[in-house]
């Protein structure tokens, strides 16, 4: 186990509503990345957050957003949703310092879109 | 564009069969290489990665990887497969961006037959 813990576990929603995931960052690690990972294909980056702030962007709209607590778990937002955005949703965390490279990923949130 | 290509889809293996999987990358600076490993039920882990140094990098449960910088490969091996080898495959780069920014490959699903 990663200790990489994110929720809900899936989800179903409609075009153009709004979803909110949350993951909990493994103990003694200060940096979140979220990964956006479609069927059949491999994970695809969205944004890093250190110290809550956005500390790196994929190319995706900025209907996308995400957040960063003190305690650094952290929070994906997605705004008017799409089809295609039907996906699972995986979160990373890693320590900035010593930077070994290694992501310990959550097991993700699948998001149905309909 | 930067893009991380995996030449296989999937791979069936008898137990005790060599194991090579290609991993290509487009980029033409200095980058940070990983194989991560996603068994069936469990979450993405790291099984190896290079930054600098010796290019045949080994990692866990008897795989290795080695960095062709001439031909921006990355190709992970093992010499005998077993049956609890069965996974998908990621091959992931970092190319100069933020830590957490990996670009994945598509994936390669091993299936061993006992």
């Amino acid at each position: 186990e990663t200790g990489v813990t994110q929720s809900p576990t899936h989800l179903i929603k409609t075009r153009g509503q709004q979803v909110t995931l949350r993951c909990s960052s493994q103990s003694g690690h200060n940096t979140v990345s979220w990964y956006q990972q479609a069927l059949g294909q491999g994970p695809q980056f969205i944004f890093q957050y250190y110290r809550e702030e956005e500390n790196g962007r994929g190319n995706f709209p900025p209907r996308f957003s995400g957040l960063q607590f003190p305690n650094y778990s952290s929070e994906l937002n997605v705004n008017a949703l799409e089809l295609d955005d039907s996906a699972l949703y995986l979160c990373a965390s890693s320590q900035k310092s010593p930077n070994t490279g290694e992501l310990f990923f959550g097991e993700g949130s699948r998001l149905t879109v309909l | 564009a930067q893009s991380v290509s995996q030449h296989n889809h999937h791979v069936i293996l008898s137990e005790a069969a060599s194991l090579e999987l290609g991993c290509n990358y487009s980029y033409g600076g200095t980058v940070n290489l990983f194989w991560y490993v996603q068994y069936p039920g469990q979450h993405l882990q790291l099984l190896l990665k290079y930054f600098s140094g010796d290019p045949l990098v080994k990692g866990i449960k008897g795989f290795e990887a080695e960095f062709i910088k001439s031909k921006f490969s990355f190709n992970l091996r093992k010499p005998s497969v077993q049956w609890s080898d069965t996974a998908e495959y990621f091959c992931a780069v970092n190319m100069g961006g933020s830590q957490g920014n990996l670009i994945f490959g598509k994936g390669t699903k091993l299936s061993v037959k006992p």
